[in-house]
């Protein structure tokens, strides 16, 4: 299983853009890089998921560098209701879904008025 | 469009009763999971299952049993309640073909006295 590592936590103004990077050294040729956000008292959503590059949908884009040891979530001009957990998950859910794709602790992003 | 279910939200257990946490999905999903939290322990996987009648254990399966009698019903059961138990009880589910997300319910929130 890839191990990822991110930040505890975050703040960041409303209005800012917010960028949360997520360390994955050990990934694997098959894994793909996912994002998931998860509001107090609720599930979590998925968000964005990629394999290389760059992926942008209406939510957010997720920058992956070549090497795909990295990679960042970029959140373009956050609002309040932005604040939630940010979970970054490394894994071949494609070929058997997410029972081999760790959920780490996350990162708890705080938009400050 | 109900997604994935689950019942009941919340339940207050004593030490040593018997429960069942249902989780229902109306998406035709393979794939169902059993998710716990704690606070600072992200989520982990109690039990899955890959189809109809199946199952498997996951991270954290002991004083656990599941079932999955019906393609959209996974049951997860507690034959004896200890306070470890406390915590809240997250159930997803994917698509085998289109395995990009996996779909979370609200949570049913355990206490364990």
């Amino acid at each position: 299983l890839a191990k990822t590592t991110q930040p505890i936590s975050m703040d960041s103004y409303e209005g800012q853009e917010v960028n949360i990077t997520c360390s994955h050294n050990n990934i694997a040729t098959n894994d793909y890089i996912t994002w998931y956000q998860q509001f107090p008292s609720q599930g979590p959503r998925f968000i964005i998921q990629g394999y290389k590059t760059k992926v942008t949908n209406e939510v957010a884009s997720l920058f992956i560098p070549a090497d795909r040891k990295s990679s960042t979530l970029s959140l373009p001009r956050v609002s309040l209701s932005d604040t939630a957990v940010y979970y970054c998950l490394v894994g071949d859910m494609w070929s058997g879904g997410y029972q081999k794709v760790t959920f780490g602790t996350g990162t708890k992003l705080q938009v400050i008025p | 469009n109900a997604g994935v279910t689950q019942t009941p939200k919340f339940r207050v257990l004593k030490t040593g009763q018997s429960m069942t946490l249902l989780c229902a999905q109306d998406m035709n999903h393979e794939y169902m999971y059993w998710y716990r939290q704690d606070p600072g322990m992200g989520l982990r996987l109690i039990h899955y299952s890959v189809g109809e009648g199946t199952t498997a254990k996951g991270e954290v399966p002991d004083g656990y049993n599941v079932s999955r009698l019906k393609k959209q019903n996974f049951l997860l059961g507690l034959e004896s309640a200890a306070p470890s138990q406390t915590s809240v009880y997250f159930c997803a589910s994917s698509s085998r073909e289109f395995n990009t997300e996996a779909f979370f319910g609200q949570g049913t929130r355990l206490t364990v006295v």
